[in-house]
């Protein structure tokens, strides 16, 4: 079946930092899977944070970015310089086009100090 | 703004009684999914819905059904609650080309 492998976490980095979050994938179901990535802030639901559907592709959104690697089917996400606000779970995902419901890696905490 | 709902938002259940988890959206959407998250595991699929009427499994089905009796609504059922059902539950809705799902805030379930 399809799954996906993400940095494990907590991750803990401080404010004006970098952040980088791994996401692997491996879609069995369909060659050039949805990737997506969801967050969760605390307190809140589970949100889409940005979405590429096509690969080589690259989405962005609130200052993070993702580029659709389908060489080395990886989706990572990224920003230059964090906020404290960036505080929360990240989750990689993929769906295979089918409407069948998306696979989703075991999410990422991220906690950024002051 | 897209909007999908949950309820009961917590839930105390006995092993061996009847849960009923209720989802409904406003949305608009064909698609209605039912997930469950543990520590260890992604979010993983329950159940999912093309439509009314209609209710597939997902991944890890056994021990739960559900019933999609309009766009609006998409329930699952625990007929016999055990412990290992106890989760955080979450439903969502998507349109039909899987573009983006919605998701609820989430049902804590506890099974003693």
């Amino acid at each position: 079946g399809d799954s996906v492998t993400q940095t494990e976490g907590p991750v803990t980095v401080s404010e004006s930092e970098s952040l980088i979050i791994n996401c692997t994938y491996s879609a069995t179901s369909i060659a050039y899977p949805n990737l997506f990535w969801y967050v969760r802030y605390p307190g809140e639901g589970l949100q889409l944070l940005l979405k590429v559907i096509t690969a080589g592709q690259k989405g962005s959104s609130r200052g993070f970015e993702a580029t659709y690697n389908k060489e080395t089917t990886s989706f990572h996400l990224q920003k230059a310089s964090v906020q404290e606000s960036d505080s929360a779970v990240y989750y990689c995902a993929l769906g295979d086009n089918y409407a069948q419901g998306l696979t989703f890696g075991l999410g990422t905490r991220v906690s950024v100090f002051p | 703004e897209a909007a999908v709902t949950q309820s009961p938002r917590n839930k105390v259940a006995v092993t061996g009684g009847k849960v009923t988890l209720s989802c409904n959206q406003t949305n608009n959407h064909n698609n209605m999914y039912w997930y469950r998250q543990d520590t260890g595991h992604g979010l993983r699929l329950i159940h999912y819905s093309y439509g009314a009427g209609s209710t597939e499994k997902g991944d890890i089905p056994d021990g739960y059904k559900a019933s999609r009796p309009s766009q609006e609504n998409f329930s699952l059922i625990l007929e016999l609650a055990t412990p290992s059902q106890t989760s955080v539950y979450f439903c969502a809705s998507g349109s039909l080309k899987q573009d983006t799902q919605y998701f609820g805030p989430g049902t804590r379930l506890l099974v003693l």
